[in-house]
C-alpha cells in the first residue's frame, strides 16, 4: 500500500532556531499533502494544505511566516518551523493523497521539542 | 464537512468484540465514512472505509445503516495491542485535495 514517510522522527532544537521536517510519499505521487499538529492526548489539528507547485493554504490562526511549507515536487513536502519557541513543541504529522484521492495516508509523525 | 460524534473512551477485555459507534447526522450524499487508528506517538493508520451497508476487511467490519447518519466500527476479539484512539471521519472520497477533519476520537483501553 501507499507509504508516507516523515523525517526526522524526533528533533530537539534551541529557542530561536529553525527546524525542517520532511514528508515524502514513497510509492505514489502526492499532488496534495496536509500538515497537522497534535498536542498530547488531543486530536489532530489541521495546519495547512500543501499543493505541489503552488503556495500552501493555511488554516485560520496558523502563522504562515512561522510555519513555512514547501511542496516542490510530487513526492516531497517540507515544514519549516522558523524561530522556534518552546510553545511550538508538539507532534507534527503529515498526510498525503494521490491523484485518485481515494484514501489519505499519514506519516509516522515528528516530535519537535524546543528548549 | 460533516461533524462526527463518538464516545470519548471505551474499556474492554481481551478476546471481546468491541463496537464503536459514530454519529454523523449531516452526512452528505457524496461522503464516505473512514475509520483510523492511532497509537501514541504515531500517525493515524487507515482501518476501513465504507459508503453504505457493511464492509469487512481482515481487521474490522464497518456497519452503516440505510440512513447513513451513524456507523459502527466492529473489532472482533480485541487484544492488548488494539489499545489506541479510533477516529471516525466523514468526507468526499474522491476529493484528495480536501483535508480530513478529526474529531475527538474514541480512546479504547483493552485490559488483560
Amino acid at each position: 500500500g501507499a507509504v508516507v514517510s516523515q523525517h526526522p522522527s524526533w528533533v530537539i532544537c534551541k529557542s530561536g532556531t529553525s527546524v525542517k521536517i520532511e514528508c515524502r510519499s514513497l510509492d505514489f505521487q502526492a499532488t496534495t499533502m496536509f500538515w497537522y499538529r497534535q498536542f498530547p492526548k488531543k486530536s489532530l489539528m489541521l495546519m495547512a494544505t500543501s499543493n505541489e507547485g503552488s503556495k500552501a493554504t493555511y488554516e485560520q490562526g496558523v502563522e504562515k511566516d512561522k510555519f513555512l511549507i514547501n511542496h516542490a515536487s510530487l513526492t516531497l513536502s517540507t515544514l519549516t518551523v522558523t524561530s522556534a519557541h518552546p510553545e511550538d513543541s508538539s507532534f507534527y504529522i503529515c498526510s498525503a493523497s494521490g491523484a485518485s484521492g481515494n484514501t489519505i495516508y499519514f506519516g509516522e509523525g515528528s516530535w519537535l521539542t524546543v528548549v | 464537512l460533516a461533524k462526527t460524534t463518538q464516545p470519548i473512551s471505551m474499556d474492554s477485555y481481551e478476546g471481546q468484540e468491541v463496537n464503536i459507534t459514530c454519529s454523523h447526522n449531516n452526512i452528505a450524499t457524496n461522503d464516505y465514512i473512514t475509520w483510523y487508528q492511532q497509537f501514541p506517538s504515531q500517525g493515524p493508520r487507515f482501518i476501513i472505509q465504507g459508503y453504505k451497508t457493511k464492509v469487512t476487511n481482515e481487521v474490522a467490519s464497518l456497519f452503516i445503516p440505510a440512513d447513513r447518519k451513524s456507523s459502527t466500527l466492529s473489532l472482533p476479539r480485541v487484544s492488548l495491542s488494539d489499545t489506541a484512539v479510533y477516529y471516525c471521519l466523514v468526507g468526499e472520497r474522491s476529493t484528495g485535495r480536501r483535508a480530513l477533519t478529526f474529531g475527538s476520537g474514541t480512546r479504547l483501553q483493552v485490559q488483560p
